[in-house]
């Protein structure tokens, strides 16, 4: 049972170039977020789905976007980078329920 | 969601026991208190929650005043393992809107010195 998985773990980028940061889970939840993190901060929710088909914005949603075709993959999208996206961006999954999160590695992403 | 405020820092001596306080002091009928920590560079691991009564699992223990405006996180006997930042979030439960936004605040650094 791999949990919650995401891939790239590291990825540096260009200003104005684009890229899929994947998540994917394997305990059928249908709760999927992403979050990022900048030093010395805490999590902040970027966007969210509560299940295929449904998603919606977070805390901090502008220069990303997301989409949910199946319950096992959240990907999420930087169109066009920028320096201000340089974070470490987790993904989360939880079932029905409590607020039980399972969260993802990380994938670090620097944009030069 | 009510406000949560926790220590920035906390030291902890190896096998003691680490208490952890949280303030909520807005706190509503229906919230649930939940613990997440985060080890560096890893991602946040859920630790445990209850709603007004004391909670134990194999992790730690969770303690919450009558009142319920406060509570303590209470992890028994610290290894180095158990550095890390710790958070307390309040979160409401049985809605909709409950769906999974957890509102992390900075949290507490617990060091666990040997």
């Amino acid at each position: 049972n791999a949990g919650v998985t995401q891939t790239p773990k590291f990825q540096v980028l260009k200003t104005g170039q684009s890229m899929t940061l994947q998540c994917a889970q394997d305990m059928n939840h249908e709760y999927m977020s992403w979050y990022r993190q900048d030093p010395g901060m805490g999590l902040r929710l970027i966007h969210y789905s509560v299940g295929a088909g449904i998603t919606d914005q977070g805390e901090v949603p502008n220069g990303y976007n997301v989409s949910r075709s199946t319950t096992e993959d959240f990907p999420l999208r930087l169109l066009s980078a920028a320096p201000s996206q340089t974070s470490v961006y987790f993904c989360a999954s939880k079932g029905q329920g409590k607020n039980i999160q399972y969260f993802g590695a990380g994938t670090r992403l620097s944009v030069l | 969601d009510a406000k949560t405020t926790q220590p920035t820092s906390m030291d902890c001596a190896e096998g003691r026991a680490a208490n952890l306080p949280c303030n909520h002091s807005t706190i509503s009928g229906n919230e649930y208190v939940y613990w997440y920590r985060q080890i560096h560079s890893q991602g946040p691991q859920y630790i445990i929650h209850g709603l007004k009564n004391n909670e134990t699992n194999e992790m730690a223990s969770l303690i919450i005043t009558e009142d319920r405006k406060s509570s303590t996180l209470i992890l028994p006997h610290a290894t180095l393992r158990d550095t890390a930042v710790y958070y307390c979030i309040v979160r409401v439960e049985g809605t909709t809107d409950s769906w999974g936004k957890l509102q992390f605040g900075a949290g507490t650094q617990v060091v666990v010195t040997p």
